[in-house]
Parts: C-alpha cells; structure tokens; sequence
C-alpha cells in the first residue's frame, strides 16, 4: 500500500475502558503525527515522532494519552480509561521530514465512539 | 502562536457558481500554506500550497494565492461542481519552527447543490 494504513477504521467502546489505536505511515517517512478531529474544532494536534528523536508530546490532551512508536515505523495512540468527551476521529499522517515547504499525508482516520 | 482564521460554514452553492473561501493567518516566522480538502469519509488530502509571498497554488481548477501584506490565502474556483462538496482547510507551516507542524483552520463544509 503506498498510503498511510490507520486501523481500526470505526471503534466504539464502553466508557472507562482502555483502546488502541494503530497508524502505518508511508514507508521511508520519518516524521509521523497524531491529530485528533473534533466536530466543530478542526484538527487538534496530539503528538509529533521525527526519526530517533524523543517524541513532542505538548498537545495530548491528558495523562490518559499516550503513544509509541516501533522501530520508527508504526505507532500506537493508547487511550486509557476512556471518557465520553474522547469520541473523534482521530487521523495519522506522515511526511518525509520536517513539513516546511512539504505536504503530510494522512489516513483516513479512526472513528472512536465512547458510549 | 502561529493561527488560521477561515470562513465557517456550512457554505451551499449552486453547481458553477463561483467560490471563495476565506483564509487570514498569524504567524511569527515565514510560512508556508496550505489548503487540505477531506471527502466525506477519508482523511485529509492535499489541494495546493504556496511557500512565499505573490506565489500561485492551483490544483483541479481551485487556486490560491499567498497575501503577505493582506495575512491572506483565500481559495477560488470559477466554476465548482457537486463532486466539489467537502470540508476545505487552510493550514500554514511556519519556517520558524515547532513540531506540531501544521496549524489547521477549523475547516469549511462546502455543500454544492446540482
């Protein structure tokens, strides 16, 4: 696949619960961002992983938020004892480095439904 | 901190009407900018850019050009069709820097009506 793979596309889950949230990026990109879509509020961004570097996590929004990425490939967005205010698409994207001047490319999302 | 203003929506239109969708940004270094279109059900996909000032993004008949006197990016297509409909975003991407790398608007539903 040359697009950015997010998995699962729709989730829905019983709120308190804990969920995990999958992001293949592009092959050979090294920069890779979480973004969470609200209705009404744009993109709010979560998190940043460029190459080996530590990760910038100043917009997660709580310490319930977190996320890992292997190898420098794929990354997982955990949400740990969901609350109902966490439902959103929440949307991957990669890009070859830095963004300046480039584009990211994104996935199609996950639908996270807390009930 | 860097920000993107656009126009809110819903906005409808007639099939070939003429469009223009706002964009005014703030930013502390030289951006580049930005306009994302998402389709319903996808993720985000690039429409055009423009990286420095008096430069021209087009793609698929929309264009936009970089205002640096005026903060502006507003996007234009002359004659917009029902496949148009979608939420358009302005984004910028400051060359000063940060990781968050890029700042969206909140978005524009476009509705077109044939």
């Amino acid at each position: 696949g040359a697009g950015v793979s997010q998995s699962p596309s729709n989730k829905v889950t019983e709120k308190g619960k804990d969920v995990e949230l999958r992001c293949d990026p592009i092959s050979g990109h090294t920069a890779l961002y979480w973004y969470r879509q609200s209705l009404g509020q744009g993109l709010e961004f979560l998190i940043y992983f460029q190459g080996n570097s530590a990760p910038d996590k100043s917009g997660l929004p709580s310490d319930r938020f977190s996320a890992e990425r292997t190898g420098g490939s794929v990354s997982t967005l955990t949400i740990q004892r969901t609350q109902q205010e966490d439902s959103a698409v929440y949307l991957c994207a990669s890009s070859l480095s830095h963004p300046i001047r480039r584009s990211l490319h994104f996935g199609n999302g996950t639908r996270l439904t807390v009930t | 901190g860097d920000s993107v203003t656009q126009m809110e929506g819903p906005v409808t239109l007639s099939e070939e009407a003429f469009l223009t969708i706002n964009c005014t940004y703030t930013a502390t270094g030289y951006p580049s900018l930005f306009w994302y279109v998402q389709y319903p059900g996808e993720g985000l996909q690039l429409l055009l850019k423009a990286t420095k000032a008096d430069d021209k993004g087009s793609n698929k008949g929309f264009e936009a050009t970089y205002r640096k006197e005026t903060t502006s990016f507003h996007l234009e297509k002359g004659s917009v069709q029902v496949s148009d409909s979608a939420v358009y975003f302005c984004a910028l991407s400051d060359s000063g820097g940060g990781a968050d790398g890029l700042t969206f608007g909140k978005g524009t539903h476009l509705i077109i009506q044939p």
